[in-house]
């Protein structure tokens, strides 16, 4: 059974860049078939969709965010990766990673709240 | 960018009782939807794909039906664990795969 968790900072000042990281277990990332993706919710609000990159290193982003947005992988490690730089207020949330058939995401971590605050 | 809407907002049921939630999208997504549940402090869960096809262990009280433009979510007989807020999501236009504001099914 595929399990993520996300991990990073819970706070982040202003005008600095976000880092988050997903753990794969249970699976490879490098297996292929998969996308591995980022989403984001406000507090108390919906689902916004970030990004995701396939294990082969492409990337699609939300066009919203995508100045901003860098989402790698560390095959190695079996981890993927976001990086938000330029963070406001309005970028606080919780992040959560999920695997993505190409499509629906079928498994999701728990997500982290990352607070953006001086 | 697709913009997809979900009514109503808020859906008041009596455990037992029929639950039918409307997505609609704002232009075609096919059947490339698929419908998540979420409960407090959670994360989503994965109910429905393809517009109708329930994710593994999805039990068949719910269903998906609809392409196009206009789908429903229908949970047969709610349970109290099915007390919860449910997004749909477009997959057929991407960047970026759009959810819906989601709709909260609460107890009567």
């Amino acid at each position: 059974q595929v399990q993520l968790q996300e991990s990073g900072p819970g706070l982040v000042k202003p005008s600095q860049t976000l880092s988050l990281t997903c753990t794969v277990s249970g699976g490879s990332i490098s297996s292929g078939g998969y996308y591995w993706s980022w989403i984001r919710q406000h507090p108390g609000k919906g689902l916004e969709w970030i990004g995701y990159m396939y294990y082969s290193g492409s990337t699609y982003y939300n066009p919203s965010l995508k100045s901003r947005v860098t989402i790698s992988v560390d095959t190695s490690k079996n981890q993927f990766s976001l990086k938000l730089s330029s963070v406001t207020a309005a970028d606080t949330a919780v992040y959560y990673c999920a695997r993505d058939t190409g499509g629906p995401g079928d498994c999701w971590g728990q997500g982290t709240l990352v607070t953006v605050s001086s | 960018e697709i913009v997809m809407t979900q009514s109503p907002a808020t859906l008041s049921v009596s455990p037992g009782e029929r639950a039918t939630l409307s997505c609609r999208a704002s232009q075609s997504v096919s059947s490339n939807l698929a419908w998540y549940q979420q409960k407090p402090g959670q994360a989503p869960r994965l109910l429905i794909y393809g517009a109708s096809t329930r994710a593994t262990g999805i039990p068949a009280r719910f269903s998906g039906s609809g392409s196009g433009t206009e789908f429903t979510l229908t949970i047969s007989s709610l349970q109290s664990e099915d007390f919860a807020v449910y997004y749909c999501q477009q997959y057929n236009n991407w960047p970026p795969r759009t959810f819906g504001p989601g709709t909260k099914v609460d107890i009567k």
